[in-house]
């Protein structure tokens, strides 16, 4: 399986400022059709996961542009400008290319 | 707009079984692939099972391979998972989300399975 490895595993950050948050995987998410299923999700606080950004990129609909990820083969990045309250939560990466999908443990990004 | 119910959560014995639903609306469901992901109290996501658009493919991670069945009737815009031989470590809120392009784009609110005696 794919080992998904995310840090820091929390982050303060001031109303305003700028967080990036890494995501290494095992092996390469490459898949075979050229694409890279790397993802991108938020849990706020008693909520359900939603879906922040998809193939390493791809802002999913409604998602802000102060969202963005970026990376390649196994190294990803999200990366989260002029942070909003209602940014705070739990970040997850996860990885699509292969079954079993896997997820990252988490960072729980947190106000300063 | 797309939503996603699940149900049928709830506490169950080791070693019971239980069968949980997820209903679809606001968007053609047969259409899409859709998974199951839970999440034990306090912990991160787990993947547990694919289900292609057809049925044609399916997926199991290996902790649930064997016990659990997903399915679904495109009739009724239902996904199920059969759960069978529980376990304590199985507790969970269980969540369904449909599959967009290797990732889950929509998720239900969750039903919380309890494995206890």
């Amino acid at each position: 399986d794919v080992v998904m490895t995310q840090t820091p595993v929390s982050l303060s950050v001031s109303l305003g400022g700028q967080v990036s948050i890494s995501c290494r995987s095992s092996q390469s998410l490459v898949h075979n059709n050229g694409n890279t299923y790397l993802s991108w999700y938020l849990q706020k606080p008693g909520q359900s996961p939603q879906l922040l950004i998809y193939k390493v990129s791809n802002r999913f609909s409604g998602i802000s542009d102060r969202f963005s990820g970026s990376g390649s083969g196994t190294d990803f990045t999200l990366k989260i400008s002029r942070v909003e309250p209602d940014d705070l939560g739990v970040y997850y990466c996860g990885q699509g290319t292969q079954y079993p999908w896997t997820f990252g443990g988490g960072t729980k990004l947190e106000l300063k | 707009e797309v939503q996603l119910v699940e149900s049928g959560g709830g506490l169950v014995q080791p070693g019971r079984s239980l069968k949980l639903s997820c209903v679809a609306s606001g968007f053609t469901f047969s259409n899409y692939g859709m998974n199951w992901i839970r999440q034990a109290p306090g912990k991160g996501l787990e993947w547990v099972a694919y289900i292609s658009s057809g049925s044609s493919y399916i997926y199991y991670a290996e902790t649930v391979k064997g016990r659990f069945t997903i399915s679904r009737d495109n009739a009724k815009n239902t996904l199920y998972l059969q759960m069978t031989s529980l376990r304590s470590e199985d507790t969970a809120l269980y969540y369904c989300a449909r599959h967009v392009l290797g990732a889950g784009a929509y998720w239900g609110q969750g039903t919380l399975v309890t494995v206890s005696s």
